[in-house]
Parts: C-alpha cells; structure tokens; sequence
C-alpha cells in the first residue's frame, strides 16, 4: 500500500522562529492535505491541496503541492506557543479528499 | 453547528474482553469513516460508509473487528476479543466529500487493553 514518509520527526524551536517539514511519498497522489492534531483531540484539516505545484496560505501557514505530485511542503512563519502540536501530512489517490493516507507527524515544540 | 461526537473518551480493556465505540458524526455528512491511531503514528482507515453501506474495510481485521452505521447516520465499532496491540485512539470522521472540506474528526476513544 501507499507509505508516507514525514520529516523531521520532531522539532523544538523558539518562538518567532519560521518551521518547514515535508512529505514525500513514493506514489503519485491527486490531493494533499495537512492536518494539525493536538493532545486529546482528532486532527483539524489545515490547508488542502488539489493541482500539482499549487502554492496556498492559510494566515501564517503555507503549503506547496509539488510538482511530482509525490510530495508536499508544509511552512510556518512566526511560530508562536499555540503552534505547538503534531502536525501530519495526507494524501489522497482520488480527486474528493475522501480516502486518505496518513504520515507519521511531525511533533513541533515552540520555546516560548 | 455541533462536531463528530464519540463515546467513550476512554476505556480499559483486560485481553480477551469485548468493546464497542460509538461515533454520530456531523448532520448530513453522508460519508463516515472509523481510524485507528497508534501512539505515535499517523491514523490509519479501518473502514468507510458512504450512506449505511461499506465502501472499504480492507484494512478491517474482520476476525475480531466489526462495525456497522445503521440507518445511515450513528455508527459502532466493535472489537471481539481485544488483543494487547489493539491499544490506541480509534477515531471517527465524517465528511461531505467535498474536496474543500476534507473530513472533520472527533476527539477520538483512546483504548487500553492490559
């Protein structure tokens, strides 16, 4: 089946500092998603990426499609404390978003 | 407008013993989906309803794992007999399938079997 491969694991940075982590994958996907998930909770969908090179923000996040379309990049700028979570990469075979694979996370720690 | 809502939050299991998870997902999502979520990994599909039908439960251990969404709306996991490694957060998703959307989740029932 489809593996995701996330990286880094984890991060431990300062807060104002800017974050990058990426997902690669070794199949083709059609959408890539970015998903937030914070201790007791389920994952909250972040950005959502549907064309290959696609670049889209969400306020100080931003995510690329790449043109692979076997990866995705996920940026942080400014980090703050409330950053603080896992952050996990999916990708969809098919075009709606509705059958996903996940990655592995990315654990990010904001110093305050 | 209300989230998937799960029950229980928590649960502790002896090996062998039976439990069941219950998700009501968000009103008019169609498509519902149940994950399991092993400390430290991302979550994994167990099975998708679209409606009260199983779209696809290829990763379902469906010797002891079952599940079924009556009348298209509430939905049960089972799980008879747990095992050690069945310990984890087993979440539930709805969506709409729309590609904007993407699938919201619940909070999750994290499951220890001891």
């Amino acid at each position: 089946g489809q593996q995701l491969n996330q990286s880094p694991q984890s991060m431990f940075i300062q807060e104002g500092e800017d974050v990058s982590m990426n997902c690669t994958s070794s199949s083709i996907f059609n959408t890539w998603l970015w998903y937030k998930q914070d201790p007791g909770e389920g994952p909250v969908l972040l950005i959502a990426l549907y064309k290959a090179g696609e670049l889209t923000s969400n306020g100080r996040l931003t995510a690329q499609f790449g043109t692979t379309r076997k990866d995705s990049f996920l940026n942080i700028s400014a980090s703050i404390p409330s950053d603080v979570g896992i952050y996990f990469c999916a990708g969809d075979l098919f075009s709606r978003g509705s059958r996903l694979t996940f990655g592995e996370g990315t654990q990010l720690t904001v110093n305050p | 407008e209300a989230g998937v809502a799960q029950s229980p939050r928590y649960k502790i299991i002896e090996k062998r013993q039976s439990v069941a998870f219950w998700c009501n997902p968000i009103s008019g999502h169609a498509t519902l989906y149940w994950y399991q979520q092993i400390l430290g990994q991302g979550p994994k599909l167990l099975i998708q309803f679209q409606n009260n039908g199983v779209v696809d439960d290829s990763q379902l251990p469906k010797d002891r794992f079952s599940a079924e969404r009556l009348k298209g709306v509430d939905s049960t996991l089972k799980i008879q007999p747990a095992k050690l490694e069945d310990s984890a957060v087993y979440l539930c998703a709805s969506s709409l399938g729309q590609p904007s959307e993407g699938q919201f989740f619940g909070p999750g029932t994290r499951l220890t079997v001891l």
